[in-house]
């Protein structure tokens, strides 16, 4: 699976939207970009997931650039229960079924008031 | 649905001793995974399941380390011996099937400390 880079940290003003970027210049064709967020004692928790468009759900925003090296995860109004780290995974897909999850670093995100 | 239950929340275990955890994944869950976490190391997969067979286990770390899911419903996890570099937050997850898109629903992890 092709490796990311994230910053290891972020602040986000309490109400304002939180952009967390991911580089991923070596994801190849078949791979999903994967967003994951662990806050502070649980498990991580699944938020969105893509492949080349833009995806939105109830949680977040997911922007992959077009030529998918790299994407941004936004959280519209960020609140202080959104503190977490954030994981951007990239997930071979073996014609659907997809490679397994492994987790990098990701990026510590606070939520100031 | 309840989610991914692990059992036991918290273990403190003399080291040499024998330390069980345990999981019951989502019903329906066909694939079931164990991963390790701790602060050098991050979130690490130790082994997977698919419809109660393990499929790939060279992430675990030594022969210390053994895995089971003699049904659908429940896996455990055993060290034996425990040494206390194995102390870190173990999570067990579960998928429709491995390769599911919607992701995997983790349970809240067992906290491990060998003393």
């Amino acid at each position: 699976d092709a490796k990311t880079t994230q910053p290891p940290s972020m602040d986000c003003a309490e109400g304002r939207a939180a952009n967390l970027p991911c580089n991923h210049s070596t994801i190849s064709g078949n791979e999903y970009v994967y967003w994951y967020r662990q806050i502070h004692s649980q498990g991580p928790q699944y938020i969105i997931h893509g492949l080349k468009n833009n995806e939105t759900n109830e949680m977040a925003s997911l922007i992959i650039t077009e030529d998918r090296k790299s994407s941004t995860l936004i959280l519209p109004h960020a609140t202080l229960r959104d503190t977490a780290v954030y994981y951007c995974i990239v997930r071979v897909d073996y014609g659907g079924s997809q490679g397994n999850l492994i987790f990098g670093k990701g990026t510590k995100l606070s939520v100031k008031p | 649905d309840a989610g991914v239950i692990q059992s036991p929340r918290h273990e403190v275990t003399e080291m040499g001793q024998e330390v069980t955890l345990r999981c019951k994944p989502i019903s329906g869950h066909n694939s079931l995974f164990w991963y390790r976490q701790t602060m050098m190391r991050g979130l690490e997969l130790l082994i997977y399941f698919n419809n109660n067979v393990p499929i790939d286990d060279s992430g675990m770390p030594e022969d210390r380390f053994s895995a089971k899911m003699p049904n659908a419903s429940f896996s455990t996890l055993k060290i034996q011996p425990s040494e206390p570099r194995d102390s870190a937050v173990y999570f067990c997850a579960s998928s429709l099937r491995q390769g599911a898109k919607n992701g995997y629903t983790f349970g809240s992890g067992t906290r491990l400390t060998v003393v």
